[in-house]
């Protein structure tokens, strides 16, 4: 079985440039988390999907980040203008389902990110 | 809101044993995950507990006490490689939410 895939796997930006990332989850995985992970944190959840609606999103800096996940498969995140802080491991991740038999959650090898 | 803490640093010697404890406060609580993180990598899981007590899984355990909001993860039998940094998950709000602590680096020396 294929496991979350995630691109690209290093990206280097500027500062006020834009970025996209992708992710893929695994087949049949109704709900797709999008992380930030700064150096030395735990990871922090930006957004949630299930299927292609939006679960949480309080902690996405809507101001620069956006997400989608059209079709309830796969997802992009953008950042547009990136700024310095910015600069972290965006973690993909899914699950099979959500609610009381959430089950664990599968990670992609992630996108990481630096904004000179 | 919720609330999940772990102590940031942890030193043991290879192949003794060493707990690493988590605490949280969260609401609607659906279960409680452990997951290894090695350096430039993705975390992958380890175990789950959603009932009182202990879980076992070779040289991994894990517990977990909901009234006290309190989990831990126990390592025996340390090697080289348990070396990483050990995140605690809580799925909360009835499983609507998967928040992660601030992760615990472990170093395990020979």
């Amino acid at each position: 079985e294929a496991g979350v895939a995630q691109s690209p796997r290093y990206k280097i930006i500027e500062k006020r440039q834009s970025v996209a990332f992708w992710c893929n989850p695994i087949s049949g995985h109704a709900t797709l988390y999008w992380y930030q992970q700064i150096l030395g944190q735990g990871p922090k959840l930006l957004i949630q999907f299930q299927n292609n609606g939006v679960v949480d999103d309080s902690q996405l800096p809507k101001d620069r980040f956006s997400a989608e996940r059209l079709k309830g498969v796969d997802s992009t995140l953008k950042i547009q203008p990136a700024k310095l802080e910015d600069s972290a491991v965006y973690l993909c991740a899914s699950s099979l389902r959500q609610g009381v038999n959430t089950g664990e959650l599968f990670f992609g090898e992630g996108s990481r990110l630096t904004v000179l | 809101g919720q609330n999940i803490d772990q102590p940031t640093e942890m030193t043991a010697t290879e192949g003794a044993i060493v707990q690493i404890n988590c605490t949280y406060q969260t609401s609607g609580f659906n279960g409680l995950f452990w997951y290894q993180q090695h350096a430039g990598e993705a975390p992958t899981f380890l175990s789950y507990n959603v009932l009182d007590g202990l879980e076992e899984k070779g040289r991994f355990s894990s517990f977990l006490s909901r009234s006290k909001g309190y989990s831990y993860l126990l390592l025996k039998e340390l090697q080289m490689k348990d070396s990483a940094s050990y995140l605690c998950a809580v799925n909360s709000n009835y499983g609507q939410n998967f928040v992660f602590g601030p992760g615990t680096r472990l170093s395990v020396l020979p």
